[in-house]
């Protein structure tokens, strides 16, 4: 089973670009999140989505946009990228109710210049 | 508010010891608690949680935790470190009694060297 997909797993933008990470999960899960990993700062989520069709700001949202696309599919969009948004972004996805673990993606490294 | 906090950023221990990495955590209600590992390069995976019962719980690749209510703490433990067991940790939390999302918590991260 692949899990959480993630796209792409490098990128390098200039200051004011603008970028689309890509989520894909074959788990049926419906909860799927966004975080962000940087140093000394542990894991913070950005946005998620409880269920198709509903997306919610998490702790740090400003700067991003997020599309559930359908059950599998969680997009995160960068409008116009800044250097404080150099980070190491990972998906998580999570049946909806319960105890239930986080299942993640092998992260997107993000470098704005 | 809810809150995970893992004093040490680093931990090393030479191969074949016991090894403990210490989290605590805050909570208003009943927690759910979780440790994750991270290997260079790659996503948070899923070691053990723990939800209710018995206060030891055992994981995934020999790992276990201890479920302190008095000491709000969930310390993970293993008897014997192995060189591959070299990683970052995780522990997080969340609150079962929350409605809605379910916010989960991450700490910062602990930094496992195993010596040979």
């Amino acid at each position: 089973n692949a899990g959480v997909t993630q796209t792409p797993k490098f990128q390098v933008l200039k200051t004011g670009q603008s970028m689309t990470l890509q989520c894909a999960q074959d788990m049926n899960h419906n909860s799927m999140y966004w975080y962000r990993q940087d140093p000394g700062m542990g894991l913070r989520l950005i946005y998620y989505s409880a269920s198709e069709g509903t997306t919610d700001k998490g702790e740090v949202p400003n700067g991003y946009n997020v599309s559930r696309l359908n059950k599998r599919e969680f997009s995160l969009r960068l409008e116009s990228a800044a250097p404080s948004q150099t980070s190491v972004y990972f998906c998580a996805s999570r049946e909806g109710q319960g105890a239930g673990e986080l299942f993640f993606g092998e992260g997107s490294r993000l470098t704005v210049l | 508010a809810q809150s995970v906090a893992q004093p040490e950023d680093q931990v090393n221990v030479a191969e074949g010891n016991p090894l403990t990495v210490k989290c605590t955590y805050s909570v208003s209600g009943n927690p759910y608690l979780f440790w994750y590992v991270q290997y260079p390069n790659r996503g948070l995976q899923f070691l053990l949680k723990y939800i209710t019962g018995d206060n030891l719980v055992k994981g995934s690749y020999g790992f276990e935790a201890e479920f302190n209510k008095s000491q709000t703490s969930f310390h993970l433990k293993k008897p014997s470190a192995l060189v591959s067991d070299s990683a970052l940790y995780f522990c997080a939390v969340r609150d079962s009694n929350s409605g809605g999302y379910q916010k989960v918590t991450f700490g910062t991260g602990t930094k496992l060297q195993v010596i040979p």
